[in-house]
């Protein structure tokens, strides 16, 4: 069965360094969205992104964080000078079709540790 | 601020009870509305969508929608110990948007 191949499962860092999530989305969708979920809290909208534009954004997602689909295949991350506040469960998903039925398949996530 | 409210529990139902799992939210433009499960640790998994009012089945999970009480709920029949998980109710507003998601519903199955 497809699914959302997200790498690394861990990722620790010093605060201030930069970070990038990786995500491989089902083959054949088109919208991709990052969330994040820190521990114990909600499951919290980051960005979605489709034909190589962020299509939505929250305000968690200021100028620190950056996406990027570099190939047809990877979905990126990036965050840029961590903060302690940044460590959190960033999951991935992906749907095939952008309507107001679209399911998001979500991946197994990427656990942020800020030091 | 759209909102998604469920009680966080947790909800402790014996093994072979029906469990019910509510889920309100605030903004009355919404027009998709999904259960996760998510295990400690681990990533939302669908179990169910829903996007008419009444009632949807799939095998011991049924979900209710009614739009005019903006509600919605997941009731999971026959519980199994290996139901014991949170769960997430999830709303979407548009077309290709983001999922607005409640705090979760932690489900305890006892043997």
């Amino acid at each position: 069965e497809p699914e959302v191949t997200q790498t690394p499962s861990h990722q620790v860092t010093q605060m201030g360094q930069e970070v990038i999530l990786r995500c491989v989305p089902i083959s054949n969708h088109l919208y991709f969205y990052w969330y994040r979920q820190i521990l114990g809290q909600k499951v919290e909208f980051l960005v979605s992104f489709y034909n190589n534009e962020i299509s939505e954004k929250s305000e968690i997602f200021d100028d620190q964080f950056s996406v990027e689909r570099p190939d047809g295949s990877n979905f990126t991350l990036k965050i840029r000078s961590t903060k302690l506040e940044d460590s959190a469960m960033y999951f991935c998903a992906s749907s095939e079709i952008g309507t107001a039925k679209n399911i998001q398949y979500f991946g197994a996530g990427t656990r942020l540790s800020v030091l | 601020q759209k909102e998604v409210e469920q009680n966080s529990g947790p909800l402790s139902v014996p093994e072979g009870a029906i469990a019910s799992l509510n889920c309100t939210y605030s903004d009355r433009g919404s027009q998709s509305f999904f259960w996760y499960r998510q295990y400690s640790g681990k990533s939302p998994e669908l179990i169910m969508s829903i996007y008419s009012n009444g009632d949807k089945e799939d095998g011991r999970f049924t979900a209710q929608l009614n739009k005019a009480s903006q509600y919605v709920s997941l009731l999971i029949r026959d519980s199994q110990p290996s139901d014991s998980a949170t769960y997430l109710c999830a709303v979407n507003t548009g077309t290709a948007s983001k999922l607005t998601f409640g705090t979760g519903t932690r489900l305890q199955v006892t043997l």
